[in-house]
């Protein structure tokens, strides 16, 4: 069974652009949340969307944006990048919101020169 | 903020149990306690979660204290591939998966 797909696996922007990342959960999975990962912060909640509906948002700036698609894939856009965006973005998914674990994706390595 | 507690790292011999440890005092009733690991370079992997009962699945068991404000994951041999940051963190229907720093795992042959 295909895991959580996320795309692209790297990317690099310029200061000031905006980026959309994607991110297919595992199919059956109604759960997506995002998290941003760096070495001086460490793993910090993004965004968690269930059946469409964003139901928590973490404490990023409103250049963070976030969505989910009715077949439960979701997107996520930064726009006005900054060096500090330089990031992995991670992705899980879950069938519901409790009950069971979170499958990860590998991520995008977003890297803002 | 996970609002959990763990060292932050421990070291093990190969092939003898681990035992990692978490404290989570202020955990409410509807909390799952969950545990994830992330190798070098990789993202995170779910491990086990529990809601009151011990666990047990092919990677590990958890052991959750009775009044549920600590709980221990148990590696039953560490293998060298077990080295990793280990999470502990809670998920309930109104709050996010969050993690904190976890523990460190170092595994010596």
């Amino acid at each position: 069974k295909a895991g959580v797909t996320q795309t692209p696996r790297y990317l690099i922007k310029t200061r000031g652009q905006q980026v959309t990342l994607s991110c297919s959960p595992i199919s059956g999975h109604r759960s997506v949340s995002w998290y941003q990962q760096t070495p001086g912060q460490g793993l910090q909640f993004l965004f968690e969307y269930f059946s469409e509906t964003q139901r928590n948002k973490g404490n990023f700036p409103g250049r963070f944006s976030g969505r989910q698609f009715s077949n439960s894939r979701s997107e996520m856009n930064v726009s006005t990048l900054e060096l500090g965006d330089s990031a992995l973005y991670l992705c899980a998914s879950s069938p519901r919101l409790t009950g069971y674990g979170y499958t990860f994706g590998s991520g995008t390595r977003l890297t803002v020169v | 903020d996970a609002k959990t507690t763990q060292p932050n790292s421990m070291e093990s011999n190969e092939e003898e149990p681990v035992h990692l440890p978490c404290n989570h005092s202020t955990i409410s009733g509807t909390d799952y306690i969950h545990w994830y690991r992330q190798l070098p370079s990789q993202g995170p992997e779910y491990v086990i979660h529990g809601l009151t009962s011990n666990v047990n699945n092919r990677m590990a068991s958890l052991a959750i204290a009775e009044d549920r404000k600590s709980s221990t994951l148990i590696l039953h041999r560490a293998t060298l591939r077990d080295a990793a940051v280990y999470y502990c963190t809670r998920l309930s229907g109104n709050t996010p998966l969050v993690f904190g720093k976890g523990t460190r795992l170092s595994v010596i042959a």
